[in-house]
């Protein structure tokens, strides 16, 4: 079993719609979440980090994460089409807190 | 600029060629990863390292690679006698380590050919 899972996609969404991106984890002590984005070519951009259950809002941006599901997201309202990339889930575990498992990635297409 | 700094950019080596990356980590930074993507697909983790200290090391092949981080200088990934399943691009990654929960910032990548 992976310890980061992710739905390759693609994901299409129309413009100025809500993209919804999702991750499940399967070490039930990690303790902190991260969203990349990267861009075909480029390296992986930090776009969120969330520790709590809940919900973190940033602009467009929003994470939620559900320790007890063992699942965290990535909403994008207003989709742009500058939005289309690959969003990459990383998780660290509660005793390796500094090495990261990366999900396979999701790429979003957001179509004008 | 004070982000994460990689050289070269690209890399073109012939099998049984030895390939050098460098990796320069944001100041402030003492903490350093070394991740590998193939096409399509996520990043794999290799090596951690602290000043003059391997971390962990458990996502690098035995044979053939080996990372350092010096007490002055860049980080430094080296793959001996490569062969072309090598060709990848490898990225390099900062953090400042002393709140382990602090995400790790981006290199713009290393692209290793072997011809």
């Amino acid at each position: 079993q992976k310890e980061v899972e992710q739905n390759s996609g693609p994901l299409s969404v129309p413009e100025g719609a809500i993209a919804s991106l999702n991750c499940t984890y399967s070490d039930r002590g990690s303790q902190s979440f991260f969203w990349y984005r990267q861009y075909s070519g480029k390296s992986p951009e930090l776009i969120m980090f969330i520790y709590s259950n809940g919900d973190k809002e940033d602009g467009r941006f929003t994470a939620q994460l559900n320790k007890a599901s063992q699942y965290v997201s990535l909403l994008i309202r207003d989709s742009q089409p500058s939005d289309s990339a690959t969003y990459l889930c990383a998780v660290n575990q509660e005793n390796n807190f500094n090495k990261f498992y990366f999900g396979s990635g999701t790429k979003l297409n957001v179509k004008p | 600029n004070a982000g994460v700094m990689q050289n070269p950019r690209h890399l073109v080596r012939r099998r049984g060629q030895e390939a050098r990356l460098r990796c320069s980590p944001m100041k402030g930074h003492s903490h350093v990863y070394w991740y590998r993507q193939l096409p399509e697909e996520g990043l794999k983790f290799m090596v951690y390292l602290q000043k003059e200290n391997i971390i962990d090391e458990s996502g690098m092949p035995k044979e053939r690679f080996s990372a350092e981080f010096p007490k002055e200088g860049p980080s430094i990934l080296r793959i001996q006698q490569v062969v072309r399943g090598d060709s990848a691009a490898y990225f390099c990654a900062s953090s400042p380590g002393v709140n382990s929960n602090q995400p790790q910032h981006f290199g713009d990548g290393t692209r290793l050919s072997i011809l």
